[in-house]
């Protein structure tokens, strides 16, 4: 397993700034993600965060509005910017080493107000 | 578009019953799959993985993966109030590494 710690675990942004979101794992992973995940729903995958590149964006998620770094293997951010109230959710990062489980930090709840 | 169906609930099951969760795939060429719980509040924890046809057992919770039929299932023995929570399960994507999660199955457990 990995030990995953995200941070802040939560914040209260006014519309149109942006929030960075930190994710710090205690051991070398292979794969890091940026999910999303709405009240009462299921975890919509915006991002695998790529070590050394750019980030492999999913469907509806592009580089401008949610901008990635994963300067190492242990380390990754999301931010969340040009906030609006629909931007509104828990954000989730998880690790991965290889194709097997993932595991995840306890998610950052951001309200846009 | 590779999907994990879940019926999402609410499933109520009494305490000391068998409370057994279903989900089904459309990627064939999945070859593992997890089962999460999730509290309410909480971030996601891993309960069961499973990469080969048949039972894989952990305590309480035994898991089962039918790839011919697409499904994998989680039951739960002997039901605790404190097994209430949303379950989640998620399908590797042949060919990437990173997974796809089905809807979640809230799940009550009655005293």
């Amino acid at each position: 397993s990995a030990v995953i710690s995200q941070k802040p675990s939560r914040d209260i942004c006014q519309r149109g700034t942006s929030l960075t979101i930190q994710c710090q794992v205690d051991s070398q992973v292979t794969m890091m993600f940026w999910y999303r995940q709405q009240p009462g729903q299921s975890l919509t995958l915006i991002a695998t965060a790529n070590q050394g590149s750019e980030a492999t964006y999913e469907s509806g998620f592009v580089i401008d509005k949610f901008p990635i770094s994963r300067p190492n293997l242990t380390f990754s951010t999301l931010t969340v910017s040009n906030m609006s109230p629909e931007d509104s959710s828990i954000y989730l990062c998880s690790a991965q080493r290889g194709n097997t489980e993932a595991f995840f930090g306890q998610g950052t709840r951001l309200t846009v107000v | 578009q590779k999907e994990v169906e879940q019926n999402s609930g609410p499933l109520s099951v009494p305490e000391g019953a068998i409370a057994s969760l279903n989900c089904t795939y459309s990627d064939r060429g999945s070859q593992s799959f997890f089962w999460y719980r999730q509290y309410s509040g909480k971030s996601p924890e891993l309960i069961m993985s499973i990469y080969s046809n048949g039972d894989k057992e952990d305590g309480r919770f035994t898991a089962q993966l039918n790839k011919a039929s697409q499904y994998v299932s989680l039951l739960i023995r002997d039901s605790q109030p404190s097994d209430s929570a949303t379950y989640l399960c998620a399908g590797g994507v042949q060919g990437a590494q990173k997974l796809v999660f089905g809807q979640g199955t809230r799940l009550t457990i009655n005293p």
